[in-house]
């Protein structure tokens, strides 16, 4: 079982759509939790990032996080045309520790 | 404000030949890293450095060798190259709140 575990897609949505993507976890050392966003033939760059359990909001993407599911999930609403990436999971136990782990990525279209 | 770079973007080698990918990072960051992705696979961590002078293994290793001489540069080389390298590499650094700041990425094809 991969550590983290990511629906590949691709997924498609018009214009002004709420969008919701999600992974799943087997970790549960995992405290801290970030979604990158990758457009094509560009490196991943980090779009939220989060501590534990809760909620975080910035403009128009809600991450969420639900460890005792090991789940999380990014919304976008209002999505936009600029809005069409892949988007990662990526999870890590500790300050320090040597590896974040990477969900496969979720390829999203938002159609004008 | 640069960021990581890395170059080159593109290379093409035939397999058996040797190489070097380069990356620069201007943002003091003690960490830096190597990822390879592949479709279907994700970002899979193949060396680190937690500073100059130290560097470990990740997830996919063989084949490749990392040195990190300076905080700056963290290269990797690839010394008889082979089909199964073909991929896409990013190096990233990583600041202390653990976000990772990736270059553009490097894609290689192995003939």
């Amino acid at each position: 079982q991969k550590e983290v575990e990511q629906d590949p897609g691709p997924l498609s949505v018009p214009e002004g759509a709420i969008v919701s993507l999600n992974c799943t976890y087997s970790n549960s050392a995992f405290q801290y939790f970030m979604w990158y966003r990758q457009y094509s033939r560009k490196g991943p760059e980090l779009l939220m990032y989060t501590y534990s359990s809760g909620n975080k909001e910035d403009g128009r993407f809600t991450a969420q996080v639900d460890k005792s599911s090991k789940y999380i999930s990014l919304f976008i609403r209002d999505s936009q045309p600029s809005d069409s990436a892949t988007y990662l999971c990526a999870m890590i136990s500790e300050t320090g520790a040597n590896n974040l782990f990477f969900g496969t990525g979720t390829r999203l279209t938002v159609i004008p | 404000n640069a960021g990581v770079t890395q170059t080159p973007k593109f290379q093409v080698l035939k397999t058996g030949q040797s190489m070097t990918l380069q990356c620069a990072q201007d943002m003091n960051h003690e960490y830096m890293s190597w990822y390879r992705q592949d479709p279907g696979m994700g970002l899979r961590l193949i060396h680190y450095s937690v500073g100059a002078g130290i560097t470990d293994q990740g997830e996919v290793p063989n084949g490749y060798n990392v040195s990190r001489s300076t905080t700056e540069d963290f290269p990797l080389r690839l010394l008889s190259a082979a089909p199964s390298q073909t991929s896409v590499y990013f190096c990233a650094s990583r600041d202390s709140n653990e976000k990772l700041f990736f270059g553009s990425g490097t894609q290689l094809s192995v003939l």
